[in-house]
This record gives C-alpha cells, structure tokens and sequence, in this order.
C-alpha cells in the first residue's frame, strides 16, 4: 500500500526565515510524486510534478526536489502569503491513476 | 490546466437525508475523480467516474452509500445516501488534465450532517 508521511505538521516561520517541508514515501513504482498548496476554504492547487530521483522544479519562493525515498519543498524568504497547508502525494506506476496524499505540512508565515 | 466549478459550496444536511454533488469542467476530459478530506485527515480518492461506464470505487467505498453519474465529459455528480454525522466532511471533485495527466481540483463542498 502506498504510503505518504509529511513533516513537520505544523510549522510557524518568521518573514524571511528558509525552510524545508518533508515528504516521505513508499510506493510500488513511482509514476509522480505531486505537491499541492491548499489555503482555508480551497481546493488544492497545484505546484509542481517530480518524476524521477534528482529532479528539482522551482516556481517563485518554492524548489521541490525528490530522492528514492523523500521529498523537499524548501520555502526561500517566505513571505505572509506562502502561508498556507502544503500537500504531497504520489500515484503509482501500475494500477489507475489514484493520488495517495499525506496530511500535509500547515504553513504559517509572521510579518 | 482545468477550470473546476462545484455545487454546493456547503450544506447541512439531516442525519438520514441524502446530497448530490455537482462537478462541471470547462473541457472535455476522459478521466473525473472524487475525493473526501475528512478533519484532520488526507484527502482519500472515494471513485473514479468513468464516462459510459459504472465508477470505480476504491476500497471502503460502495457504489450505494457513494452513487456517481457521469454522463458527459465535462460533468459528473456524487451523492451521498443515507448520511450520518460521520459523512461531514470536504467532497473534492478533480480532473486529470494535461500531456502529463496531472490532477487539477475544483474548490470543494463543505458538508455537516448533524
């Protein structure tokens, strides 16, 4: 069974103050491991898609990056509108296209 | 990407009575998807709504307590039968889009069954 475990649950970050989210996983076959922004009240949008080990994508403040084993979001400068719960999930090589999400890393961002 | 609308927004909803779900996107896709995200739970894949043909549900989920229609390629519905407290929760619609496939989510509908 697919598995995904997110650290820290819950993270409070000062203006401008790094940091990296974790995403561990196991899977049968990584087809895409995925991460996803929620805010309160919103469906998840999302950020990026990492297929295979080494690969990084970045999009503003956020770089993802993934290994056999695990992700990273790191957050640069992170400024009050990052905050939000980011999602990771992965979806499998073989069976249908099923997402396996975690519980997802609560972000908040302090002026 | 997709443009993802759903119906309702939120609703309460007595234990015993039954809520349809709307999902429409703004282009034709071949695969739909519904989720719950229970409090302080991951979002769960309840089906996926297949166009012409029965959902499949994943394990845990039945066909009569979670009905889909989809009867076109832009628009499907989820009904939850039966409620019961333990059915409050965020129903997400999404839809895979893309050369990749990737899933996009509409904006969800917030369900309290008291």
């Amino acid at each position: 069974e697919d598995q995904v475990t997110q650290s820290p649950e819950a993270l409070r970050l000062q203006e401008g103050e790094s940091s990296s989210l974790n995403c561990s996983y196991t899977v049968s076959g990584l087809r895409g491991l995925f991460w996803y922004r929620q805010d309160p009240g919103k469906g998840p949008e999302f950020l990026f898609t990492l297929y295979s080990a080494g690969e990084e994508k970045e999009k503003e403040r956020l770089k993802a990056t993934l290994t056999k084993k695990e992700s990273f979001l790191h957050i640069t400068a992170p400024k009050p509108e990052d905050s939000a719960t980011y999602l990771c999930a992965v979806q499998a090589g073989k069976g249908n296209n099923r997402l396996a999400f975690g519980k997802g890393n609560q972000v908040v961002v302090i002026p | 990407s997709a443009v993802i609308s759903q119906k309702p927004s939120r609703d309460i909803c007595q234990r015993g009575t039954s809520l349809t779900i709307q999902c429409q996107v703004d282009s034709q896709v071949t695969m739909m998807f519904w989720y719950r995200q229970q409090p302080g739970q991951s979002l769960t894949l309840i089906a996926t709504a297949n166009q012409g043909s029965e959902a499949t549900y994943e394990s845990g989920f039945v066909i009569d307590k979670f009905p889909i229609s989809r009867p076109n390629l832009t628009f499907s519905t989820l009904t939850v039968s039966n409620m019961s407290p333990e059915d409050s929760s965020i129903y997400l619609c999404s839809v895979a889009a893309g050369l990749r496939e990737t899933q996009y989510f509409g904006p969800g509908t917030r369900l309290l069954v008291l």
